[in-house]
């Protein structure tokens, strides 16, 4: 029961360009999370938008949502090779009674020197 | 603190072989789960609990099985490997319940079925 899908798949940019990836849904959601993976490692929690907020900024990554169009976007300003990774959206919603959290297939971001 | 840890790191079985899958946590989080990821799907969730003595199926729970009788542990049992059991499985706590907050993950298992 795949909720979130990411879009592009894959994005190779030169470091010091934003990268930028989206996540739509289709259902209604409670919140709304990214997280990284670097190869072979396990998932690191970026950052956690609320249905009721429209934007949220940490560091270099900036998350809008909108709930309207059912997506939201992952920006990452000035990258660094070490944004290589797979960026995943999770999706928090109501399902058979019960809260779960359903993660979309993630694009792959490489950042070339 | 070590956070979630998961043991083994790399593991490979016949079919029709068992084997438990140990993650443990030591954050106090009340929550854990099991995760399977698999090439092109995303992670798809097995089992998860909300407390010692309380667990409940995820999306794809044939052919495992949990319990948690502590709050550290939360250990993940294949009774009978088949190849399609072949993938990445990740173990996650978290303070909240399901999708209320941030998850902590382990650093995976990596299981090969022949």
């Amino acid at each position: 029961s795949q909720q979130g899908e990411e879009d592009p798949q894959a994005l190779s940019i030169q470091e010091g360009e934003n990268a930028t990836m989206n996540c739509s849904y289709k259902t209604s959601i409670n919140n709304l999370q990214w997280y990284r993976q670097n190869s072979g490692r396990g998932l690191v929690h970026l950052i956690l938008i609320r249905s009721n907020e429209r934007e949220k900024h940490s560091g270099r990554l900036r998350v809008t949502l909108d709930t309207s169009k059912k997506s939201s976007s992952l920006l990452i300003t000035a990258s660094r090779a070490a944004d290589t990774a797979s960026y995943f959206c999770a999706t928090s919603s109501y399902q058979g009674g019960s809260e779960k959290l359903v993660f979309g297939k993630g694009t792959k971001l490489t950042v070339n020197p | 603190n070590a956070g979630v840890t998961q043991t083994p790191k790399f593991q490979v079985l016949k079919t029709g072989q068992s084997m438990t899958l140990q993650c443990a946590q030591d954050m106090n989080h009340e929550y854990m789960s099991w995760y399977r990821q698999d090439p092109g799907m995303g992670l798809r969730l097995i089992h998860y609990s909300v407390g010692a003595g309380i667990t409940d199926q995820g999306e794809v729970p044939n052919g495992y099985n949990v319990s948690r009788s502590t709050t550290e542990d939360f250990p993940l049992r294949l009774l009978s490997a088949a190849p399609s059991q072949t993938s990445v499985y990740f173990c996650a706590s978290s303070s909240w319940p399901s999708g209320r907050g941030e998850q902590f993950f382990g650093p995976g298992t990596r299981l090969t079925v022949l």
